[in-house]
Parts: C-alpha cells; structure tokens; sequence
C-alpha cells in the first residue's frame, strides 16, 4: 500500500508570503504527527491529531504556525506570513490506533524562504 | 519528558569494517526505543525499535541494538557496512504507551562510508 504522501516537495516563497503545506496519511492510520527538520534545531515536534480529539499544539514555534485535519484524513500546514528561520524540511508521520506508537514518516516538504 | 543523547555527529568508516552510533537517553518513565535512517533527500525509514523483551533488537539492512537500561543507552551496531549505509541516522524515545506521544529524536549521526 501507499505510504505517507506530501506535497509540493519543494517549495519556494517570498518572505512574508503563506505557505500550505500537505500531508496524506497511510490509509487506516488514525494518528498524524507534523515535525520540523532544521539544521540548527534537528527534529523537532509541531503537532499530533489523534481522530476526533482535540490537537496537541504544543510543538507550534508561533501562532504564525497552524495545522487542521480534515475528515480524520489529510492534513495541512499553514504557515502565515513567513520568516526566513521558518526554511527548513516539515515531515508528516502517521501511525495506527491500535497498538505501539510507530512513526511512518512522509519525505518531506522542503521549504525556502527567500 | 525524555530526551537524547546522540554522542557522535560525524562517523566515519571503511567499507566492511564494523561500527557503532551511540545513543543515551533520558527519562522518568519508561520508554519505547527507536532507531531511523534517512537517506539525502528522502523520508525517514524506520531501522529498529525496542518496545520490551529481549534487549538485543535486529532490524532492516543487517543492523542491530542493544537496549541497556542501567546505563539508559540504545547504540546501533553493524559487523560490516557497505557504501549504501551512508546516511543519517536518528535515534528516538517515546513513552512506553499505547498512546500517541510525539518521538523526541537525538541530533543525529552521519555515517560515511569510504571505500
């Protein structure tokens, strides 16, 4: 089956611009995960949806970060009137309900703020 | 909350000889224990991970680790790498639950292997 699918794979902006960033889970897998891979940071928590519950946010770096999950399925992070330190790779991950929480990770968005 | 320690960022090795990426971790509770590679350019690929049981774990690609509790740490061992195992490797704790609880990863350890 698939695995976890983003995209744009690369993205490009100009500072001050909004970006939206998209995640497709594993079919079946209830739980997604947004992290922020930087080089100055390494790998970094964002935000975790768990079905119908409410979203821990409490990775967000600003409320200039958000993220919503549609239908219990796909996810999308917004990202508001970006900031060069916002430059680095946003990995989805997404795991089953059921069970041990095992991570599949997405490839990742690359995103540039120029 | 729990963290790691990865004690090497660079590693670098000739092709067939063995090699070790050490890992340590912190914690109140108990954990579960992960190890990821991620090749240039792509996602992350789950290696092992040590959930409880034996503390000895096998994984993808020949590669093994060893859960050692008195000295909280989690190194990765291969007895003979090739030029493929060059990457990045992350090593990762999460508590030890059924619940979804975000991984907290260690800063990673390059691997180069060199002919």
């Amino acid at each position: 089956g698939a695995g976890v699918s983003q995209s744009p794979s690369n993205k490009v902006t100009e500072k001050g611009k909004d970006v939206e960033l998209r995640c497709d889970p594993i079919s079946g897998h209830t739980a997604l995960y947004w992290y922020r891979q930087s080089l100055g940071q390494g790998l970094e928590f964002l935000i975790y949806f768990q079905g119908n519950s409410a979203p821990d946010k409490s990775g967000l770096p600003s409320d200039r970060f958000s993220a919503e999950r549609t239908g219990g399925s796909v996810s999308t992070l917004t990202i508001q009137r970006t900031q060069q330190e916002d430059s680095a790779v946003y990995l989805c991950a997404s795991s089953p309900k059921e069970g041990v929480n095992i991570q599949y990770f997405g490839a990742g968005t690359r995103l540039s703020v120029l | 909350a729990q963290s790691v320690t990865q004690l090497d960022s660079q590693v670098p090795v000739f092709e067939e000889a063995p090699v070790e990426l050490r890992c340590n971790y912190s914690s109140s509770v108990s954990v579960y224990l992960f190890w990821y590679v991620q090749y240039p350019n792509q996602g992350l690929q789950l290696l092992l991970k040590y959930l409880s049981g034996s503390t000895l774990v096998k994984g993808i690609n020949g590669f093994e680790a060893e859960f050692n509790k008195s000295q909280t740490s989690f190194h990765l061992r291969k007895p003979s790498v090739h030029i493929s195992d060059t990457a990045e490797y992350f090593c990762a704790v999460t508590p030890n639950s059924n619940s979804g609880y975000a991984l907290n990863f260690g800063k990673g350890t390059s691997l180069l292997v060199t002919p």
